[in-house]
């Protein structure tokens, strides 16, 4: 299960608390992504990055940031604005997109973020 | 906007039988369609993934088709085994890389 990491696997924080999740991968991709999936629903995209220093909102971005400083790394904080916070956060990554069109995104092993 | 609706949401199957997922889409520029399987607990895995200049693609027991005039592409699983059990999501993507995945499909095959 190498490649694609996330830490903390488990993680609860106070309402009103921002929170870092971390995810790290080795597998030279350029593109990176996260996303939240709730109990019985698909995965919802909050934010992607193409390159290093570049990020674009996903579909439910309010009360959330990320930065992308290295290509390595795609840090996401749930800031105190995100109303409903408590889901599970899958980070992915893939190549960058080609003439082809897109490509397979790896998806690390998630974190599950539980907000009382 | 970008829109994938999956079906059915829930899928039980006895062992052996043929397991049949559909997924419609909206965007019609779209041209790369994944399948992906998330065991409970576990993080989401590609199965099998389809471009838009192809209508079938085949892997052992799995296939895609896809109609791009109709907009929708579907899942076949033959010969379903137990550990096929599992939630199924579908994709689709435009030249961007954003995928846009479907409500997911929980598949029980029982023994």
């Amino acid at each position: 299960d190498g490649g694609i990491t996330q830490s903390p696997k488990y993680l609860f924080r106070k309402e009103g608390q921002n929170v870092t999740l971390s995810c790290e991968q080795n597998l030279n991709h350029d593109a990176m992504y996260w996303y939240r999936q709730d109990p019985g629903q698909g995965l919802r995209l909050i934010y992607y990055s193409q390159i290093v220093n570049d990020f674009q909102k996903g579909d439910i971005a309010e009360g959330y940031s990320v930065s992308r400083e290295k290509k390595e790394s795609f840090p996401l904080t749930v800031t105190s604005a995100q109303k409903n916070p408590t889901a599970f956060y899958l980070c992915a990554s893939s190549y960058h997109f080609g003439q082809g069109g897109a490509y397979e995104q790896y998806f690390g092993p998630g974190t599950r973020l539980t907000v009382t | 906007g970008e829109n994938v609706e999956q079906h059915p949401s829930t899928l039980s199957v006895q062992e052996g039988d043929s397991a049949v997922i559909k997924c419609t889409y909206s965007d019609s520029a779209s041209n790369y369609f994944p399948w992906y399987k998330q065991e409970l607990g576990k993080r989401p895995q590609l199965i099998i993934d389809i471009r838009s200049n192809v209508g079938e693609k085949k892997d052992q027991r799995i296939a895609v088709t896809l109609n791009k005039t109709a907009k929708h592409f579907s899942l076949h699983i033959t010969e379903t085994q137990p550990e096929d059990s599992a939630v199924y999501f579908c994709a689709a993507s435009r030249n961007t890389g954003k995928l846009i995945f479907g409500q997911g499909t929980t598949l029980q095959v029982k023994p």
